[in-house]
């Protein structure tokens, strides 16, 4: 089975532009989360989506915006990129969301993502 | 607002010694503990998975426990090897939506040769 894979592996953006990532869970997965990575803040929750609505958000700007596909694609968009928008953008897909007490999550490689 | 530590945030350790990693966490209302694995510019590997109502996992080498009541949670590396060079994470879900994790920062491990 497939891992979760993310595209495109590595991006170099100025400030101002927008971005789009994207992110395909495992087959059958139905639960996307998003995280940012970066070396002072570490990893932090962005959102998350189940059945194409978004059902968790963290503490991010409206710039961070995200959409999930009836096939369980899930993109991440970045508006007015700033230079603290540099980062490793992780997606993670479980089963169904809510199953805290079983179900693991599984990560994919990261796009990272690097603002000039 | 739960908060995840780790300690030490640095370890280097030659080949064959056994170690254990620490992470602590404020609110002990956990579902479960993750302990992950990253290494340099990947993404993160499960390694283990400790339900609440269990006290430790094992998994080859690697065992975890979990102490919910003192907020504390070891990861026991037995006869370490170069090639479990690697930041480890340990990560809890958010007791409502069950999710979204919240990350310690990480013990950076290397082990030589």
């Amino acid at each position: 089975k497939a891992g979760v894979t993310q595209t495109p592996r590595y991006l170099i953006k100025t400030r101002g532009q927008q971005v789009t990532l994207s992110c395909s869970p495992i087959s059958g997965h139905r639960s996307v989360s998003w995280y940012q990575q970066t070396p002072g803040q570490g990893l932090q929750f962005l959102f998350e989506y189940f059945s194409e609505t978004q059902r968790n958000k963290g503490n991010f700007p409206g710039r961070f915006s995200g959409r999930q596909f009836s096939n369980s694609r899930s993109e991440m968009n970045v508006s007015t990129l700033e230079l603290g928008d540099s980062a490793l953008y992780l997606c993670a897909s479980s089963w169904i969301p809510g199953l805290a007490g079983v179900e693991t999550q599984y990560f994919g490689p990261g796009t990272r993502l690097l603002v000039l | 607002k739960q908060e995840v530590t780790q300690i030490p945030a640095a370890l280097s350790v030659p080949e064959g010694e056994n170690l254990v990693l620490n992470c602590s966490f404020t609110d002990s209302a956990i579902y479960n503990l993750q302990w992950f694995r990253q290494d340099p510019g990947k993404g993160l590997t499960s390694l283990l998975l400790i339900q609440s109502s269990q006290r430790e996992q094992t998994s080859g080498r690697l065992n975890a426990s979990l102490d919910k009541s003192s907020g504390r949670s070891t990861l026991y590396i037995a006869a370490s090897q170069p090639g479990d060079s690697a930041t480890y994470l340990c990560a809890v879900p958010e007791e409502t939506s069950g999710s979204r994790l919240t990350f310690g920062e990480g013990t950076q491990l290397t082990v030589n040769p």
